[in-house]
Order: structure tokens, then sequence, then C-alpha cells
């Protein structure tokens, strides 16, 4: 069976700009969500996403925003990037929402914004 | 606010050896979860092992242990018999039980495996 994927692998953006990283979880699996791990760090939670609706949000600005489609794919947008944005962002899907699902991870997205 | 403390940013350990690596956490709640994940140089996260706060029986799974202490918020992780393929960014994780939406994670430790 495939994992979570993500595309594009890597991803070079100038500042301003914005930018859609896409997932695809697990079969059957209907929850996403999306972390940013900065150079360095450990991931940070920006948004979980449960049967197309959005369950969760970290302490990020609006500038980021997410959905969830009916075959429980995932894009997160990220309007007027900065230089800070700058990370690998990773999704996770999980069959359900609750605490006792785990997690599996993608390879990431990898973002450099110039 | 939970937060996770890695306080060791790089540890090595002779292959076959065995090494301990720290977490610490800070929570008000009773009932949560605790992960370990290994991410490789291939950047794919992997859970290694996690353990449910109400449970007292320390987690096991093969060559990975961990050593949870409630009272004292502390949560290390043992890997007996080290080797090479280990070599990775361990990064522990809280997830609470009442808001669970997502995983508070730590600053990670390099492993080093010697040869």
């Amino acid at each position: 069976d495939a994992g979570v994927t993500q595309s594009p692998t890597h991803l070079i953006k100038t500042r301003g700009q914005q930018v859609t990283l896409r997932c695809s979880p697990i079969s059957g699996h209907k929850s996403v969500s999306w972390y940013q791990q900065v150079l360095g760090q450990g991931p940070q939670f920006i948004f979980q996403y449960y049967e197309k609706e959005e369950r969760g949000r970290g302490n990020f600005p609006d500038r980021f925003s997410a959905r969830q489609f009916p075959n429980y794919s995932s894009e997160l947008n990220v309007n007027a990037l900065l230089l800070g944005d700058s990370a690998l962002y990773l999704c996770a899907s999980s069959l359900g929402a609750g605490v006792w699902n785990e997690q599996f991870f993608g390879p990431g997205t990898r973002l450099t914004v110039l | 606010a939970q937060t996770v403390t890695q306080s060791q940013p790089e540890m090595s350990v002779q292959e076959a050896e065995t090494v301990t690596l720290s977490c610490t956490y800070d929570t008000s709640e009773s009932d949560y979860y605790l992960f370990w994940y290994k991410q490789p140089p291939s950047r794919q996260m992997i859970l290694v092992i996690r353990q449910e706060a109400y449970k007292q029986q320390n987690a096991t799974e093969n060559r990975f242990s961990v050593n949870f202490q409630k009272a004292a918020k502390s949560f290390s992780l043992k890997i007996s018999d080290s080797q090479l393929g280990d070599a990775a960014m361990y990064f522990c994780a809280y997830r609470s039980v009442i808001s669970n939406y997502q995983l508070i994670w730590g600053a990670g430790t390099k492993l080093i495996i010697k040869p």
C-alpha cells in the first residue's frame, strides 16, 4: 500500500508569492494534519482536517490556509510568502482524528523562499 | 500551554551499545499520550514508540523502550544494541486527550552511531 505522498518535493519561491502544497493520505485515512519544520527545530502544528472539516489550527497567521477534498487529499496554501516561511512542510494522515490514532507522515515538501 | 524539552542536541553511541535520550514535558493535564519519532536523513518521520499516560507500565518495542516517570514529567527513550540504521533525529512529542488535534514536539536529538 502506498504511504502518504506529498508534492512537490522541493519548491523555490520569492517573497510575496503564493504557494500550494499537496498531500495524499494513505487509502482509508480520513484525517490529515499539516506541520511546519524549520531547519534544526521540531515540527510545529499548522492544521488538522477530518472529514473535510477543520478540527484544529495552530498559531499561524491567516496567510496560511488549507482544505480537504472529498477524496481526503489536502492542500496547504501560503500567501504573501516571507523568508521565514522557508521550511519543510510535513503532512500526516490517520484513520481518524482521535488522539489514539497513529499519524503517518509523508516525506515532506521543502519550501525555500528567496 | 504544554511544552516538550529535549536537552540533548546530539548524542553518540558505539554500535551495539545502549543509549538513552532524554525528554521532559510540562502539562497540567492528567491524561495524554507521549511519543518518540525518528526522522532519518531521508526526512520521513516514523513512529518509534508511544506511551499512554494512564498506563503505568513502560512501553517496549523490540530494542526500544521508554522510562515514563509521570510525576517527574519525564519520558526517556532507551535504545539497546544500537545499529547503524538507528542514526537519525529523534523527536519527543506530546498529544493532549482534551485538545487532541495537535502533536507538540521537542527540538530533537541527533543520534550518531559510531561503527
